[in-house]
């Protein structure tokens, strides 16, 4: 059974905020939340991952909600470049296999 | 981080012929895995390979369909046996970083057309 739930796809205007919700509402206590992007026929590409906390790096930010059952990744100013499927992925931290869902197909539109 | 090297990047292939795909890591890492991504969908796990044992094979993937072979620890292989056209995919290596396993490096995979 897949562990999360994202929407299939999503426009955001270049510039503006792209915001992608993630659902996973069976996770565990000591199950992170990562996220990965694919861009065309690249290999997936590591983003940024949570525990409970909100994270920020270069790329994006992560916010979790507080009972864990949802998240938003934020990517603060879109880029075409930014143009790819977005992955959420919960997993614990223990080599935990990487499981990926269907993802969400985001356009970054001029 | 990990930098990985696929080999080939791409092949054409006629059915009932096999391919070996080569996956080499610029650093030992304990273990590597292999995904395949069918045209239009999301990333498959198709097995984790440890050195010095059998790689485990996820449900709907066996091993006389894809033998793996892991003899060192910066180096595998995906074979693809017997292909037909429903084998046309892009089948990718992936490992954790040498230092972590938080983040997760992919190749660049191959992409294998079957004809």
């Amino acid at each position: 059974d897949a562990k999360t739930t994202q929407p299939p796809s999503m426009d955001c205007a270049e510039g503006r905020a792209a915001n992608l919700p993630c659902n996973h509402s069976t996770i565990s206590g000591n199950e992170y939340v990562y996220w990965y992007r694919q861009i065309h026929s690249q290999g997936p590409q590591y983003i940024i991952h949570g525990l409970k906390n909100n994270e920020t790096n270069e790329m994006a930010s992560l916010i979790i909600t507080e009972d864990r059952k949802s998240s938003t990744l934020i990517l603060p100013h879109a880029t075409l470049r930014d143009t790819a499927v977005y992955y959420c992925i919960v997993r614990a931290t223990s080599y935990d296999k990487v499981i990926f869902g269907p993802g969400t197909s985001l356009s970054v539109i001029p | 981080s990990a930098v990985i090297s696929q080999k080939p990047s791409r092949d054409i292939c006629q059915r009932g012929t096999s391919l070996t795909i080569q996956c080499q890591v610029d650093s030992q890492v304990t273990m590597m895995f292999w995904y395949r991504q069918q045209p239009g969908q999301s990333l498959t796990l198709i097995a984790t390979a440890n050195q010095g044992s059998e790689a485990t094979y996820e449900s709907g993937f066996v091993i006389d369909k894809f033998p793996i072979s892991r003899p060192n620890l910066t180096f595998s292989t995906l074979t693809v046996s017997n292909m037909s056209p429903e084998d046309s995919s892009i089948y990718l290596c992936s490992v954790f970083g040498r230092d972590s396993n938080t983040e997760a490096f992919f190749g660049q995979g191959t992409r294998l057309t079957v004809v």
